[in-house]
């Protein structure tokens, strides 16, 4: 069975520029998610989608990042325009449904 | 809100020690527990969960981890450990039951855990 796919591993980008990421979850799971985790953290979710509809997007900064899962399978997250503070590995997970999640490898994003 | 506390942040130890590693939590509901291993280069794999049954749970690789409700702790144990158990262990936290449909997983910091052969 495939796991979770993403891309890019890595992208170093400098301030004010644009980013995105892609997710492609393990197939037939219907929920999505996006988790940031900074240098000595644990994973924070930023956002949760539940087949294409967001279930919760609390803590996404709505301001510069957006995300999107259009046909319900594959996502993107975006990043516009990058800080220095975004700087952090973005990891996507994916579920059956409340179960247990499965963790893509992430993307690096250093903002210089 | 939910909060997850890992007592140690980096743990060394010789190979064929025993190992325990704390993790606390507060949430005010019933909740589903999860330890996650990422070894060096790889991504974050699921070692143990705890929903309900029986506390004590066994994971892959020898690893155990026992539910305290009183306690609201969630340690994780082996009894042996060996060079391969280098990695960075996360203790998770997610509700078991949302009305909203959100289950986001809460992590603890992290712990290193550093296995001299």
């Amino acid at each position: 069975e495939a796991g979770v796919a993403q891309s890019p591993r890595y992208k170093i980008i400098e301030k004010r520029q644009s980013v995105a990421f892609w997710c492609n979850p393990i197939s037939g799971h219907a929920t999505l998610y996006w988790y940031q985790q900074i240098l000595g953290q644990g994973p924070k979710l930023l956002i949760q989608f539940q087949n294409n509809g967001v279930v919760d997007d609390s803590q996404l900064p709505k301001d510069r990042f957006s995300a999107e899962r259009l046909k319900g399978v594959d996502s993107t997250l975006k990043i516009q325009p990058a800080k220095l503070e975004d700087s952090a590995v973005y990891l996507c997970a994916s579920s059956l449904m409340a179960e247990v999640q499965y963790f893509g490898a992430g993307t690096r994003l250093s903002v210089l | 809100a939910q909060s997850v506390s890992q007592h140690n942040h980096h743990v060394i130890l010789s190979e064929a020690a025993s190992l325990e590693l704390g993790c606390n939590y507060s949430y005010g509901g019933t909740v589903n527990l999860f330890w996650y291993v990422q070894y060096p280069g790889q991504h974050l794999q699921l070692l143990l969960k705890y929903f309900s049954g029986d506390p004590l749970v066994k994971g892959i690789k020898g690893f155990e981890a026992e539910f305290i409700k009183s306690k609201f702790s969630f340690n994780l144990r082996k009894p042996s450990v060996q060079w391969s158990d280098t990695a960075e262990y996360f203790c998770a936290v997610s509700p078991s039951y949302s009305g909203a449909g959100s289950y986001q997983l809460t992590f603890g910091k992290g712990t290193k855990l550093s296995v001299i052969p």
